[in-house]
């Protein structure tokens, strides 16, 4: 089985653009988090879908979005970028809502000038 | 914002010898994992302990949960070049209405041949 998928793996945007990360959860995975991890520390917590619903939402701006599709797969949306949007977004798949191992993928690299 | 702290912060040791890491957190959990993660890539699961365990082991990983002091280890024994990497905990409070996992700073290992 194909692991988490995410594209595109290295993005490169100007301040003040919009960027659309997508993700493919593990077949059979219902629910699809994302992640943001700036250099030099551990991934923080922006959202969780599970069955096409929000479960969970972190500490971050409305510039922040995202959505799960009937086939599970998952957008994230980051609107009016800043700098400070430059980090490594993780999707993760997992099968139930909670408590079991996520299943991560290798990330898109996003870089804001 | 970050659960906790990993402990120490960066890890050098020889091929062949034992790698300790420490994880602390701040809140009631329902499990709490390790993570793997390899040149700022995606993130592999390597083990889960759940609330009401005290120890568990996976091949060379030997992890260690103590909830009274809101502290988990991690052990890595006979250590290869392979296991240079950066190692997370990430506590998980799906049983108490979060979605999600809350990762620590994260402890980078470094094997040297």
């Amino acid at each position: 089985d194909a692991g988490v998928t995410q594209s595109p793996t290295h993005l490169i945007k100007t301040r003040g653009q919009q960027v659309t990360l997508r993700c493919s959860p593990i077949s059979g995975h219902k629910s699809v988090s994302w992640y943001q991890q700036v250099l030099g520390q551990g991934p923080q917590f922006i959202f969780q879908y599970y069955e096409k619903e929000e479960r969970g939402r972190g500490n971050f701006p409305d510039r922040f979005s995202a959505r799960q599709f009937p086939n599970y797969s998952s957008e994230l949306n980051v609107n009016a970028l800043l700098l400070g949007d430059s980090a490594l977004y993780l999707c993760a798949s997992t099968r139930t809502r909670g408590g079991t191992e996520a299943f991560f993928g290798q990330g898109t690299r996003l870089t804001v000038v | 914002s970050q659960q906790g702290e990993e402990d120490p912060q960066a890890l050098s040791i020889q091929e062949g010898e034992n790698a300790t890491m420490n994880c602390s957190y701040k809140t009631s959990i329902n499990n709490l994992q390790w993570y793997r993660q390899n040149s700022g890539r995606g993130l592999v699961h390597l083990i889960l302990i759940r609330s009401n365990e005290r120890e568990k082991h996976s091949g060379r990983l030997r992890v260690t949960l103590d909830t009274s002091k809101k502290s988990s280890s991690l052990l890595i024994t006979a250590s290869r070049a392979a296991d240079t990497a950066s190692y997370f905990c990430a506590t998980d409070e799906s049983n108490f209405g979060n979605e999600k996992l809350t990762f620590g700073t994260g402890t980078r290992l470094t094997i040297i041949p």
